[in-house]
C-alpha cells in the first residue's frame, strides 16, 4: 500500500517550458487536492477533484490545469512555467471528503519545483 | 469564507519548556474538521489530529494536548516537557467537510525551534 506517490520529487523548469506533475493514489479515495508552499504562506490550495472526471478551482488555480481521467490519478499541468511558480507541490487525497479520524488526509512526499 | 490563522510565526524554546501554538479559525459551518500536521525538517506532512465541531472533549495524546474551544473558535495545541525533536512546523487546517468539496484550509503555519 503505497498511499500517495508524487512523481517527479525534484525539476527544474526554464520559463516557458511546460511539464505535468503526476500524483497517484491506491487507496480507492474520492476526492484529491493539489497544494503549493511557499515560505510564510502555509499550504494553498489550487485545484481540486471530488471525483473521477471533476475537477474544480482552488484560492491559487491560476496557470495551472488538472485532469482527472482515473480516478487514482490526478494531474497537475504548468503549460508555460513561470518563475512564480517556483514552489513546493503537495498532493492529497481523502475518502470521504472529511478527512479519516485516525489518518487525516493522506499527503504524497511533495514536488520540489524550480522555475529559473 | 473560511479563515485559519495562526498568529505565531515562530516560536523558540528551550527543551523540556511547554510550548502551546494558537490556532483560530473562521467558518460558518455548523459542521466542519480540524486538523494539526507537523512538518518535520524532512518536508512531509505527518497528521496529528483531527476534531470534529461537535467534540469539544479536549485530547492527550503522550506529552500532547489539544484544547478546542468552539465559544472563542480556537483549537490550541501544547506540548508538554519539549524535545529536540518537535522542532518543526506545526499547521493547524481546517475542512468543511463534503458540503464544500472536502476543501482542506491551512493556516499560515508555527515554525518551533527547541533547543537543548
Amino acid at each position: 500500500n503505497a498511499g500517495v506517490t508524487q512523481t517527479p520529487k525534484f525539476r527544474v523548469l526554464k520559463t516557458g517550458q511546460s511539464m505535468t506533475l503526476l500524483c497517484a493514489q491506491d487507496m480507492n479515495h474520492e476526492y484529491m487536492y493539489w497544494y503549493r508552499q511557499d515560505p510564510g504562506m502555509g499550504l494553498r490550495l489550487i485545484h481540486y477533484s471530488v471525483g473521477e472526471g471533476t475537477t474544480a478551482k482552488g484560492e491559487v488555480p491560476d496557470g495551472y490545469n488538472v485532469s482527472r481521467l482515473k480516478k487514482q490519478n490526478f494531474l497537475l499541468g504548468l503549460e508555460s512555467a513561470a518563475p512564480s511558480q517556483t514552489s513546493v507541490y503537495f498532493c492529497a487525497s481523502s475518502y470521504s471528503g472529511q478527512g479519516d479520524f485516525n489518518y487525516g488526509y493522506t499527503f504524497g512526499s511533495g514536488t520540489r519545483l524550480t522555475v529559473v | 469564507a473560511q479563515k485559519v490563522t495562526q498568529a505565531q510565526t515562530e516560536i523558540s524554546v528551550v527543551e523540556k519548556e511547554d510550548v502551546t501554538l494558537d490556532c483560530v479559525y473562521e467558518t460558518r459551518d455548523t459542521t466542519y474538521y480540524l486538523f494539526w500536521y507537523k512538518q518535520p525538517p524532512s518536508g512531509e506532512l505527518v497528521f496529528l489530529i483531527r476534531r470534529n465541531s461537535f467534540d469539544e472533549q479536549n485530547e492527550i495524546s503522550g506529552r500532547y494536548s489539544w484544547n478546542f474551544q468552539k465559544s472563542t473558535s480556537s483549537f490550541n495545541f501544547t506540548i508538554t516537557a519539549s524535545q529536540v525533536v518537535d522542532s518543526a512546523v506545526y499547521f493547524c487546517a481546517l475542512s468543511g467537510g463534503v458540503g464544500r468539496g472536502g476543501k482542506l484550509i491551512f493556516g499560515q503555519g508555527t515554525e518551533l525551534s527547541v533547543k537543548p
